[in-house]
């Protein structure tokens, strides 16, 4: 199984630009998310998805979009990159629905380095 | 506010010796607590959670941790070190609907 797969692994852009990372899982999970990792500050939570059809904030959204293209898919996109958002950014999924789930434990792709010039 | 707290960045520890990593929680209810290991260029992966019951939770590659909601802590040990846990390990928990990652502890073992 694959698990978690993200698209592209590497992505250098320029001020202004934008792009969509992709993410997609096979375990047949209702619940989706999208991380970003920077240096001593662990993993943020960019926006998440608790099941097919909704999208919620999550701590950093300002600068992105989330689309929920299905069960198995959840896109983040970038509308017009700043240096800010350069960073490694891992898109995450999980079986039961939302966080609200106190137990719930997240399969993590093998993340997207993002660099923003 | 809720938080977990990660104690040292950096920890260093010979090969064959105790591997002990500080996590931290606050909060007034007991949260569900988790430890991931991201080994080099990939993603995070689950090494031990609690949820309720016995407090020393056994995870993987001989991983452990104690929840002690006195000290309201859950730190990760391991009796004897390997080359191959050299890795950064993240304390998580969830509550209120949330789920927040320490800053990481960034494992190097030596000869």
């Amino acid at each position: 199984n694959a698990g978690v797969t993200q698209t592209p692994k590497f992505q250098v852009l320029k001020t202004g630009q934008s792009m969509t990372l992709q993410c997609a899982q096979d375990m047949n999970h209702n619940s989706m998310y999208w991380y970003r990792q920077d240096p001593g500050m662990g993993l943020r939570l960019i926006y998440y998805s608790a099941s097919e059809g909704t999208t919620d904030k999550g701590e950093v959204p300002n600068g992105y979009n989330v689309s929920r293209l299905n069960k198995r898919e959840f896109s983040l996109r970038l509308e017009s990159a700043a240096p800010s958002q350069t960073s490694v950014y891992f898109c995450a999924s999980s079986e039961r629905p939302g966080l609200s789930s106190g137990a719930n434990v997240l399969t993590f792709g093998a993340g997207s380095r993002l660099t923003v010039l | 506010a809720q938080s977990v707290t990660q104690l040292g960045s950096h920890v260093s520890v010979s090969e064959g010796a105790l591997v002990l990593l500080r996590c931290n929680y606050s909060s007034s209810v007991p949260p569900y607590l988790f430890w991931y290991v991201q080994y080099p260029n990939q993603g995070l992966q689950l090494l031990l959670k609690y949820t309720t019951g016995a407090t020393l939770v056994k995870g993987i590659n001989g991983f452990e941790a104690e929840f002690k909601k006195s000290e309201t802590s859950f730190h990760l040990t391991k009796p004897s070190a390997h080359m191959s846990d050299a890795a950064e390990y993240f304390c998580a928990y969830t509550h209120a609907s949330k789920l927040t990652f320490g800053t990481g502890t960034r494992l190097q073992v030596t000869l």
